[in-house]
């Protein structure tokens, strides 16, 4: 079946360490997205990509890398520099094709700093 | 830019009542729309999505929403509410796929 998968699903980490969140597709779309989501929030984005070897920050990138190295993973990186990093993430992709324009998301991993 | 503002943080509402969750969003372009709904700590899934066409648009649950560009807003409305309606639910709009802008979510709670 086709889909996003985001792994681990729970993840903790301890204070000042930096941690990746896998993010893989196999639906052949080519823009890819990072959301961070907090109670009362809503969605805020982190990162986006278009296209491989390509990616920009979103509106809260701080603290956070990633990478596109292949067309089906968009990995993202919490860092140090992070300062509250205990949140809900969620990966996303979407086609731009005429009629398949809407956002596809993961089931999420939540990361949990101690 | 585009913004989305969903008006009510929460809506509680009695089994087999009427729901509307209101959606307003602001955009200097043409732009698609969508509601999501999302269940405790799982993803966003569609619910339903407006492209072009016919303003009034229905998903295979019973909800439907409605465009309406002279008011900037694409309200989602149940005729009659199920306990397994409780979820949170997320306003969307994208700027033809480039990237999609999201409310701050409405959570519904139905109550037996």
């Amino acid at each position: 079946d086709g889909g996003i998968t985001q792994s681990p699903k729970y993840l903790f980490r301890k204070e000042g360490q930096n941690v990746t969140l896998s993010c893989e597709q196999n639906l052949n779309h080519d823009a890819m997205y990072w959301y961070r989501q907090d109670p009362g929030q809503g969605l805020r984005l982190i990162y986006y990509s278009q296209i491989v070897n390509d990616f920009q920050k979103g509106d809260i990138a701080e603290g956070y890398s990633v990478s596109r190295e292949k067309k089906e993973s968009f990995p993202l990186t919490v860092t140090s520099a992070q300062k509250n990093p205990t949140a809900f993430y969620l990966c996303a992709s979407s086609s731009r094709t005429a009629m398949n324009t809407e956002a596809f998301f993961g089931q999420g991993t939540r990361l949990t700093v101690v | 830019a585009q913004s989305v503002t969903q008006l009510d943080s929460q809506v509680p509402v009695f089994e087999e009542a009427p729901v509307e969750l209101r959606c307003n969003y602001s955009s200097s372009v043409s732009v698609y729309l969508f509601w999501y709904v999302q269940y405790p700590n799982q993803g966003l899934q569609l619910l339903l999505k407006y492209l072009s066409g016919s303003t009034l648009v229905e998903s295979i649950n019973g909800f439907e929403a409605e465009f309406n560009k002279s008011q900037t807003s694409f309200h989602l409305r149940k005729p009659s509410v199920h306990i397994s309606d409780t979820a949170e639910y997320f306003c969307a709009v994208s700027d033809y796929g480039n990237q999609f802008y999201f409310g701050t979510g409405t959570s519904l709670t139905v109550i037996p």
